[in-house]
């Protein structure tokens, strides 16, 4: 079944406390996104990629770090979590970049930094 | 991307058909209407996409005005799997912007009764 996955689907965790949030796709997808969505703010963009080892910031794209080492996996990867990083996340690809893409999601990541 | 604007909120019995009004009184010549629904607990999900005709697919029927300054997602059958958030929006096909961000409204919840 073509998807996005994600894991951890819900992590609680401590300041400080390095974590990594995985982001594979089986759809040979070259664009990847990660979104975090927040009550109010709607989604927003964290990073992207165009395609194996090309990625980009996004709008608030503070505190975090991401890797595409394999055109499969795009990981999010937060050094030092804070509490202000509390917050649903989303991994999007697409079969390219574009406009006209449908982009598809994984089913989230909930993170609480405590 | 230029403004949408839709109800907050609809409600529909099952097995009904549901309408759901788009209104892009500013829509460009190069912007594509893009219907996106997120269920609950779950990531964003691509409906269906179009420029000027209507669109046929098997989750839905995007119908878009002749003036193209609104449009309407048509499901054909509510089932309760449908209750979710419908978000529409517009994609510039020849965007200057190389992130690609989708970038969502309030929406219209849509509630479906059994």
């Amino acid at each position: 079944e073509a998807q996005v996955t994600q894991n951890p689907r819900y992590l609680i965790t401590v300041t400080g406390k390095k974590l990594t949030v995985t982001c594979s796709q089986n759809m040979n997808h070259e664009y990847m996104s990660w979104y975090r969505q927040d009550p109010g703010l709607g989604l927003r963009q964290i990073y992207y990629s165009m395609n194996v080892e090309v990625t980009d910031k996004g709008d608030v794209p503070e505190g975090y770090k991401v890797s595409r080492k394999e055109k499969r996996n795009f990981p999010l990867i937060l050094e030092s979590p804070s509490p202000n990083q509390t917050s649903l996340y989303f991994c999007a690809s697409s079969l390219m970049a574009g406009t006209n893409q449908p982009q598809h999601f994984g089913d989230g990541t909930r993170l609480s930094i405590l | 991307d230029a403004k949408t604007t839709q109800p907050n909120s609809m409600e529909s019995n099952e097995e009904e058909p549901v309408h759901l009004p788009c209104n892009h009184s500013t829509i460009s010549g190069t912007d594509y209407i893009h219907w996106y629904r997120q269920l609950p607990s779950q990531g964003p999900e691509y409906v269906i996409h179009g420029l000027t005709s209507n669109v046929n697919n098997r989750m839905a029927s995007l119908a878009i005005a002749e003036d193209r300054k609104s449009s309407t997602l048509i499901l054909h059958r509510a089932t309760l799997r449908d209750a979710a958030v419908y978000y529409c929006i517009l994609r510039d096909v020849f965007s200057m912007s190389n992130d690609y961000k989708l970038s969502f409204g309030a929406g219209t919840t849509v509630t479906v009764r059994a």
